[in-house]
């Protein structure tokens, strides 16, 4: 059975990185899938932040892009995400997921962590 | 970037059948996939590729797509269905995932 679990501070101040880590159990992440990440503001919608592929390569929300970063550790089997100069904006709970690399779909989410940006 | 519309809302007596609708241009193009979100859980993938089912999800649940238009049907809604669901599709032209704001399906 496939299992995701993110792990990270749940506070973060305004204007430094949010760095969460998604451990990922039942498969290996080098296998043919992209690895993601969305986020769920409090009360509102998903948005997706950005995917990274089995062999490295990355896709980020155009909107983030320039904050974003993600990365594979096939060492641990794990994948992290981080995000820049946050803001109290990027308050939200946090998501990782798997990806099936043909349809695009998430099928496999973890549980999901609560960030808050505040000093 | 590419738009998805749902309607905010959608009400339906147990046992009838809901229809969420999800909007987009030409989105019948483009391969719909459909969660659903209960309250502090995290999303349920309950159709992929339009119409596609994953294993476990029941076949009370199915899709279509046509047009500007994908739609999600229950039939025969219980009261566990009731949940926030979202479609999504993957943009292909600028490589994005796009999720539509979300309808919140209450069981009368």
């Amino acid at each position: 059975q496939v299992q995701l679990r993110e792990s990270g501070p749940g506070l973060v101040k305004p204007s430094e990185t949010l760095s969460l880590t998604c451990n990922v159990s039942g498969v290996s992440i080098s296998s043919a899938y992209y690895w993601g990440w969305i986020r769920q503001p409090p009360g509102k919608g998903l948005e997706w932040l950005g995917s990274v592929y089995h062999t490295g390569t990355t896709d980020y929300n155009p909107s983030l892009r320039s904050h974003l970063a993600m990365s594979l550790d096939t060492s641990n089997n794990q994948f992290s995400l981080q995000l820049t100069s946050v803001t109290a904006t990027d308050t939200a709970v946090y998501f990782c997921v798997r990806v099936l690399a043909t349809v695009r779909a998430f099928d496999v989410w973890g549980l999901g962590t609560m960030v808050t940006v505040s000093s | 970037s590419y738009v998805l519309t749902q309607p905010p809302s959608v009400s339906v007596a147990p046992g009838k059948t809901a229809r969420i609708s999800c909007g987009g241009n030409d989105i019948e193009s483009k391969s719909v996939h459909w969660y659903q979100q209960k309250p502090g859980q995290a999303p349920v993938l309950v159709i992929y590729y339009d119409r596609d089912r994953p294993s476990g999800i029941p076949a009370r649940f199915s899709g279509s797509n046509s047009g500007n238009t994908a739609t999600l049907t229950v039939s025969r809604v219980e009261a566990g269905d009731e949940a926030d669901y979202y479609c999504q599709v993957w943009d292909s032209s600028s490589d994005q995932m796009v999720f539509g704001g979300g309808t919140k399906l209450t069981v009368l």
